[in-house]
């Protein structure tokens, strides 16, 4: 079983819809929490760091479940410019500084 | 505008040559990663720096070395690569406090092809 999995996607959303998807992670001694977004032949970008009591920023909101081991994402009215990856990131299973990476979610965000 | 800087943007090598990757970071992180990116995969760990001493060594062959000459600067020497090292070679780098460990900020990447 993966450490992390995501949805591969790809989530059409039409401009201005809300989409959400989630992530689940297999180790509980998991610390730290993440999402970043990539586009493509880009490199990683820290979206946002999710926190036990769940964290928002602008039209981006975050989760985390530790009892069911999962944390979402929610982008509300979505541009077009939400088009892209989306990697969920969980640190601190095994050894410090090794981040588990998703596969990854693809949103792709229409006119 | 990142503050991880990498050059160059991109290598093309044969598979006798010898090259290296540089990474600076400008942000007072302590830790420092190399990470290997194929495309449509996940980037994949291959060292870990943290005060200037490598942590982790993910069972990378002996043809990646890499070096950190002090705490901005980050090398990846390359020496008879295969065609399947082909790539997109990211740098990070973060501060060293929190328990698991702390958000990653990348570079734009080095594109490696290997003939």
């Amino acid at each position: 079983r993966k450490e992390v999995e995501q949805d591969p996607g790809p989530f059409n959303v039409p401009e201005g819809a809300t989409v959400a998807f989630n992530c689940t992670y297999s180790n509980s001694a998991s610390q730290s929490f993440f999402w970043y977004r990539q586009d493509c032949r880009k490199e990683p970008k820290l979206l946002m760091s999710v926190y036990s009591s769940g964290n928002e920023d602008g039209r981006f909101t975050a989760q985390l479940n530790r009892a069911s081991q999962y944390i979402s994402l929610l982008i509300r009215d979505s541009k077009l410019s939400d088009s892209a990856t989306y990697l969920c990131v969980v640190a601190g299973a095994d050894s410090w500084g090794k981040l588990q990476f998703g596969a990854g979610t693809q949103v792709v965000v229409t006119p | 505008d990142t503050e991880v800087t990498q050059t160059p943007k991109h290598l093309v090598m044969g598979m006798t040559n010898k090259k290296s990757l540089k990474c600076e970071q400008h942000m007072g992180h302590r830790a420092m990663y190399w990470y290997k990116q194929k495309a449509k995969k996940p980037p994949e760990l291959m060292f870990v720096y943290s005060y200037e001493k490598l942590s982790i060594n993910e069972s990378v062959p002996s043809r990646f070395s890499p070096e950190c000459p002090n705490s901005s600067l980050l090398n990846l020497h390359l020496h008879a690569l295969q065609p399947e090292d082909s790539a997109l070679y990211l740098c990070a780098s973060s501060q060293v406090r929190l328990a698991g460990g702390d958000e990653q900020f990348f570079g734009p990447g080095t594109r490696l092809t290997v003939l």
